[in-house]
């Protein structure tokens, strides 16, 4: 099956840094990636939608100007969490679509990004 | 908007017991549903996919069932082992192309 990976896989920083999560999809062109998060025993959350070329689309609630995505090419998606606080600790998941009309129009999602803001 | 839900919330079973988790989905124009296993600190491994079109689909012990008019899927684990302790998300997508709507997620434990 398709591979997507996530780079890093954990990060510690300090309140007030940013901190840049990468999503590729290895073996694949992913026309739309998409970012979710998940706090500590709850589900995932749609945080924004990434579009190879064009600008996210964010979920209700979610700061563009926080967390900033760039999909710049059909294997890269980046997440970059600016001013990062506390409350931003969460597990961040991206999965990539193939945009393709593949037997089950599958998504694949990466392996996630623990992210710890002391 | 679209809303998933799981029962239960968690489960305990001795090992070799069948089990069954349900969710459920308010709009039932989904385009598939997928179920997922998590384990504890980390990401998601695909389990299950069943097209709207189909009823069910099955892999070794699991099997998933989706009945769309009325909104459920079931998954179906027999002679459960401890290594199948996780927790199994449930996640459907409304249209080609667009993201997952996930569900609570159903904690699983099974005691050996």
């Amino acid at each position: 099956g398709a591979v997507v990976s996530q780079h890093p896989s954990w990060v510690i920083c300090k309140s007030g840094t940013s901190v840049k999560i990468e999503c590729r999809s290895l073996d694949f062109q992913a026309t739309t990636m998409f970012w979710y998060r998940q706090f500590p025993k709850q589900s995932l959350m749609l945080m924004a939608t990434s579009n190879e070329g064009s600008k996210a689309t964010y979920e209700q609630g979610v700061e563009k100007d926080k967390f900033l995505i760039n999909h710049a090419s059909l294997t890269l998606s980046t997440l970059t969490v600016t001013s990062a606080h506390p409350e931003d600790s969460s597990f961040y998941i991206c999965s990539a679509w193939t945009g393709t009309s593949g037997t089950y129009n599958e998504q694949f999602f990466g392996p996630g990004t623990r992210l710890t803001v002391l | 908007k679209q809303e998933v839900t799981q029962i239960p919330a968690a489960l305990s079973v001795p090992e070799g017991e069948n089990l069954v988790l349900n969710c459920s989905f308010t709009d039932s124009a989904i385009y598939n549903l997928q179920w997922f296993r998590q384990d504890p600190g980390k990401g998601l491994t695909s389990l299950l996919l069943i097209q709207s079109s189909q009823r069910e689909q099955t892999s070794g012990r699991l099997n998933a069932s989706l009945d769309k008019s009325s909104g459920r899927s079931t998954l179906y684990i027999a002679a459960s082992q401890p290594g199948d302790s996780a927790t199994y998300l449930c996640a459907v997508v409304h249209n080609y192309g667009q993201n997952f709507v996930f569900g609570p997620g159903t904690r699983l434990s099974v005691l050996p």
